[in-house]
C-alpha cells in the first residue's frame, strides 16, 4: 500500500517559514491533502488539491508537490499555528485514504 | 452549514463490537458529491483512516481493519454507521466520522472537509 513519510518534529521561530514535507513514491501523480490539528480538536483543512486553499484560511499557509515530495509551507508563523499536520492522499491505484504520520509544529 | 455528530457507548469490552453512528445534519447524506468515512486516533498517536461509504452503500476499508470493519448507510435518517468487531485494547481511541468531498475531475473521494467533534471509546473490562 502507499506510505506517506513525514517528518515527526519540525520547529520553526516566529516570523520564521515553516516547511513540512511528505514524501511517497512519484508523490507528483497523487493530489495531496492538509490537515492541522490542534490539541484536543479535530483536524482542519488546510490545503487541498495540492495548493488550495479553503476558505477562513490564511494565505500564509501554502502548498506545492513534485517529484517524490509534497510541502505545506507556512509564512510568517505565528504562536497559533502550533499544531500537528497531517497530509493525506487518495491512493487510486488501491481506493485507500493515506495518511502521512503527521508533523509536530513548535513555535520556538 | 454541514455538521456530523458521533454517538454511541465510550467503553466497550474486549472481544466485542465496537459501534458508532454518524449523525449528518445541514445537508442529505444522499447528496451525490460526498462520500463519508470514518477515522481513529489512538491517544497520543497520529491519525488512522478506517473507511469510507458512499450513500449507494459503495465501501472502501483499511486493509488493515478490512476483516473486522463494517460501514453502513441509513438515508432515511441521515446518518451512517461503524462496527469494529473483536476489539482489543489497540482499537481504543477517539473515533471521528467526517465528509469526504467526491472529486468531479478526480471521480474519486478526495479530502475530509468537515469533521465530527470526535468521540473516545475506551476497550477495557
Amino acid at each position: 500500500s502507499y506510505v506517506l513519510t513525514q517528518p515527526p518534529s519540525v520547529s520553526v521561530a516566529p516570523g520564521k517559514t515553516a516547511r513540512i514535507t511528505c514524501g511517497g513514491a512519484n508523490i507528483e501523480t497523487q493530489t495531496v491533502h492538509w490537515y492541522q490539528q490542534k490539541p484536543g480538536q479535530a483536524p482542519v483543512l488546510v490545503i487541498y488539491y495540492d495548493y488550495d486553499r479553503p476558505s477562513g484560511i490564511p494565505e500564509r499557509f501554502s502548498g506545492s508537490n513534485s517529484g517524490n515530495t509534497a510541502t505545506l509551507t507556512i509564512s510568517r508563523v505565528e504562536a497559533g499555528d502550533e499544531a500537528d499536520y497531517y497530509c493525506q492522499v487518495w491512493d487510486s491505484a488501491t481506493d485507500h485514504l493515506v495518511f502521512g504520520g503527521g508533523t509536530k509544529l513548535t513555535v520556538l | 452549514q454541514l455538521h456530523l455528530q458521533e454517538s454511541g457507548p465510550g467503553l466497550v469490552k474486549p472481544s466485542e463490537t465496537l459501534s458508532l453512528t454518524c449523525t449528518v445534519s445541514g445537508d442529505s447524506i444522499s447528496s451525490s458529491s460526498s462520500y463519508w468515512g470514518w477515522i481513529r486516533q489512538p491517544p497520543g498517536k497520529g491519525l488512522e483512516w478506517i473507511g469510507t461509504i458512499y450513500y449507494s452503500g459503495s465501501a472502501y476499508y483499511n486493509p488493515s481493519l478490512n476483516t473486522r470493519v463494517t460501514i453502513s448507510v441509513d438515508t432515511s435518517k441521515n446518518q451512517f454507521s461503524l462496527k469494529l468487531s473483536s476489539v482489543t485494547a489497540a482499537d481504543t481511541a477517539v473515533y471521528y466520522c467526517a465528509r469526504l468531498e467526491f472529486g468531479v475531475v478526480s471521480a474519486r473521494p478526495d479530502y475530509f472537509d468537515y469533521w465530527g467533534q470526535g468521540t473516545l471509546v475506551t476497550v477495557s473490562s
